[in-house]
């Protein structure tokens, strides 16, 4: 069935340090591809997606590419701030089943 | 126009005892899902549903743990005979038909955290 297989953390920078985190999947069919990010205390919400190969999300300053040839959605940031502290879940969905499947999550805390 | 509403936001239950979950799903979802985190891990698939109609349950546990979604009112996940190891935020999502018409996005509640003594 589908998974996704994300970096295992806990992650913590130094503020305006460089951040990736990778993730990778495995999907029947086309899947779209998802970063969700939860702060403490909250639920989760939507910070970037990608719907076919090739597309670049992006958003609040991160960005992940759509990589078909590696099965890859790597997240990156140029500069973190503290504000980014959070937990970050890479995501898929399969339109043609209704399913969607999040990675095990990995925290990052940036220290100023 | 309301988000994801999910209630109690805490609750406190004592072995044995039994847990109800509720979600309220954003205006004109109808498909809503239901994951759980344990502390300091990520976050596992339980349950899908439809109105009147569970899609995927290849998360939920065997026994002890149901949900339903009626034609009328809210999502309820239960929990019967709580266990310390049920102790976990349980977060509701939901999407419009065909997974968000095709983004395949989900919208999130807050969460509720049971706490079983």
């Amino acid at each position: 069935g589908n998974s996704v297989t994300q970096m295992e953390g806990p992650v913590t920078l130094s503020e305006e340090a460089f951040l990736t985190i990778n993730c990778t999947y495995t999907a029947t069919g086309y899947p779209s591809l998802f970063w969700y990010v939860q702060y403490p205390g909250e639920g989760l919400q939507l910070l970037l997606k990608a719907t076919k190969a090739d597309d670049k999300g992006s958003n609040k300053g991160f960005e992940a590419t759509y990589r078909k040839e590696t099965t890859s959605f790597h997240l990156e940031k140029g500069s973190v701030q503290v504000s980014d502290s959070a937990v970050y879940f890479c995501a898929l969905s399969d339109l043609d089943n209704n399913d969607m499947r999040f990675g095990a999550g990995t925290r990052l805390t940036v220290k100023p | 126009n309301a988000g994801v509403m999910q209630n109690p936001r805490h609750l406190v239950r004592r072995r044995g005892q039994e847990a109800r979950l509720r979600c309220s799903p954003m205006k004109g979802h109808s498909h809503v899902y239901w994951y759980r985190q344990l502390p300091e891990e990520g976050l596992k698939f339980m349950v899908y549903l439809q109105k009147e109609n569970i899609i995927d349950e290849s998360g939920m546990p065997k026994e002890r743990f149901s949900a339903e979604f009626p034609k009328e009112g809210p999502s309820i996940l239960r929990i019967q005979q709580v266990v310390r190891g049920d102790s976990a935020a349980y977060f509701c999502a939901s999407s419009p038909p065909g997974l968000a018409g095709g983004t395949g996005e989900l919208f999130f509640g807050e969460g509720s955290r049971l706490t079983v003594l």
